[in-house]
């Protein structure tokens, strides 16, 4: 089936530093969705995109969609200690349903 | 506006017990989805609901089932349960069945013994 390939799998950085993190797959995607999930809780969505090349921010965190429709990318600018925690990437696997597949995740690790 | 809430959000249970897990979509919210997280597997879609029917089922076996009622309140129920289906439990709504944003409630841990 589909898989989504995230790197890397695991960041350590100092507070204050920027990150990049990306998503790739085989398959063509119509969505990407990145979310965040911390310790014991359910994954919070973050950004979503919905065409080739779109680039969309939240706050500190930008989001693109590749033009190529298989990839997507995720920076986060002048991290803070809260940003630490799981960023997963997820599209649709099938066209008009709600069926995600989920990336690897990236663990955020920040050291003050 | 209230999330997504499910209930409970610990369980332990023995091998061979079954177990009903609730979720509460957003309101407004159709299309409820379910996920299992592990270790080991990561995050996998177990089947989603809209409108009170199954659209997409996940590879699971058939101790894995679920429902939801003309509210949107989706119930998923694990049967004869084993060590393996211990793992975070989650729902998703949407407010329609396709492209669309996907939240989360927190969860439910079930830990079998």
């Amino acid at each position: 089936g589909q898989q989504l390939n995230q790197s890397p799998q695991s960041m350590f950085i100092q507070e204050g530093e920027d990150v990049s993190m990306n998503c790739t797959s085989s398959s063509i995607f119509n969505t990407w969705l990145w979310y965040k999930q911390d310790p014991g809780e359910g994954p919070v969505l973050l950004i979503a995109l919905y065409k080739a090349g779109e680039l969309t921010s939240n706050g500190r965190l930008t989001a693109q969609f590749g033009i190529t429709r298989k990839d997507s990318f995720l920076n986060i600018s002048a991290s803070i200690p809260s940003d630490v925690g799981i960023y997963f990437c997820a599209g649709p696997t099938i066209r008009g349903a709600q069926k995600l597949v989920f990336g690897q995740g990236t663990r955020l690790t920040i050291n003050p | 506006k209230a999330g997504v809430t499910q209930t409970p959000r610990y369980l332990i249970k023995t091998r061979g017990q079954q177990v009903t897990l609730s979720c509460s979509p957003i309101s407004g919210h159709r299309s409820v989805s379910w996920y299992q997280q592990t270790p080991g597997q990561g995050l996998q879609f177990l089947f989603e609901y809209f409108s009170e029917t199954q659209r997409n089922k996940g590879n699971f076996p058939g101790r894995f089932s679920g429902r939801q009622f003309s509210n949107s309140r989706s119930e998923m129920n694990v049967s004869t349960l084993e060590l393996g289906d211990s793992a975070l439990y989650l729902c998703a709504s949407s407010i329609r069945s396709e492209n669309t944003e996907a939240f989360f409630g927190q969860g439910t841990r079930l830990t079998v013994v």
